[in-house]
């Protein structure tokens, strides 16, 4: 089955303890995005991948890495997580090209920091 | 700049009745216009999209959206609607410049009532 699967579903951790959020697709898409949702703010983009070794930061790239070492990978990296990255986070994958499907997105990570 | 703007944070609609879901948007070139929706505690799934061609565009659940370009709108409509179309839609815009980057409006929860 086509899918984006991110992991952990939930996670409560403490202000400055490092985390990762994996996320891992298995369509072969070339561009991987992360998003986080706020309410009343909608989806807003932390970082994006066009390619392996290729990204670039979305809107709200402040307190969070990314790498794409790998096509099927693009972990989210909180070095020192703040309450105010508490949220709920979504990886995503498209196939671009001259025919755009749109994303598939993974089912969300809920993230709170205390 | 790119935004999109959904000016209705909730719509609420009898069950059989017509619904219609507002999007406007605003590109500097060509508009990729899609719908997503999201149930509770799961991640965005496309519904449809427009990249070109005719203006009305059908997608998954009896879900279409009509693409009009002099009011730079893509609203979201459905003949009869259900209970189960309860949710939280959200409207995205990329435009033809290469960058492969997606606008999310903020959402505009439906609640079909029965």
């Amino acid at each position: 089955e086509a899918q984006v699967t991110q992991n952990p579903r939930y996670l409560i951790t403490v202000t400055g303890k490092k985390l990762t959020v994996t996320c891992s697709q298995n369509m072969n898409h070339e561009y991987m995005s992360w998003y986080r949702q706020d309410p009343g703010l909608g989806l807003r983009q932390i970082y994006y991948s066009m390619n392996v070794e290729v990204t670039d930061k979305g809107d709200v790239p402040e307190g969070y890495k990314v790498s794409r070492k790998e096509k099927r990978n693009f972990p989210l990296i909180l070095e020192s997580p703040s309450p105010n990255q508490t949220s709920l986070y979504f990886c995503a994958s498209s196939q671009q090209g001259s025919e755009d499907y749109g994303y598939t997105f993974g089912s969300g990570t809920r993230l709170t920091v205390v | 700049a790119q935004s999109v703007a959904q000016p209705e944070d909730q719509v609420n609609v009898a069950e059989g009745n017509p619904l219609t879901v507002k999007c406007t948007y605003s590109v500097s070139g060509n508009p990729y216009l899609f719908w997503y929706v999201q149930y509770p505690n799961r991640g965005l799934q496309f519904l449809l999209k427009y990249i070109t061609g005719d203006n009305l565009v059908k997608g998954s659940y009896g879900f279409e959206a009509e693409f009009n370009k002099s009011q730079t709108s893509f609203h979201l409509k459905k003949p009869s609607a259900l209970v189960s179309d309860s949710a939280l839609y959200f409207c995205a815009v990329r435009d033809d410049s290469g960058t492969y980057k997606y606008i999310f409006g903020t959402g505009t929860r439906l609640k079909v009532l029965a």
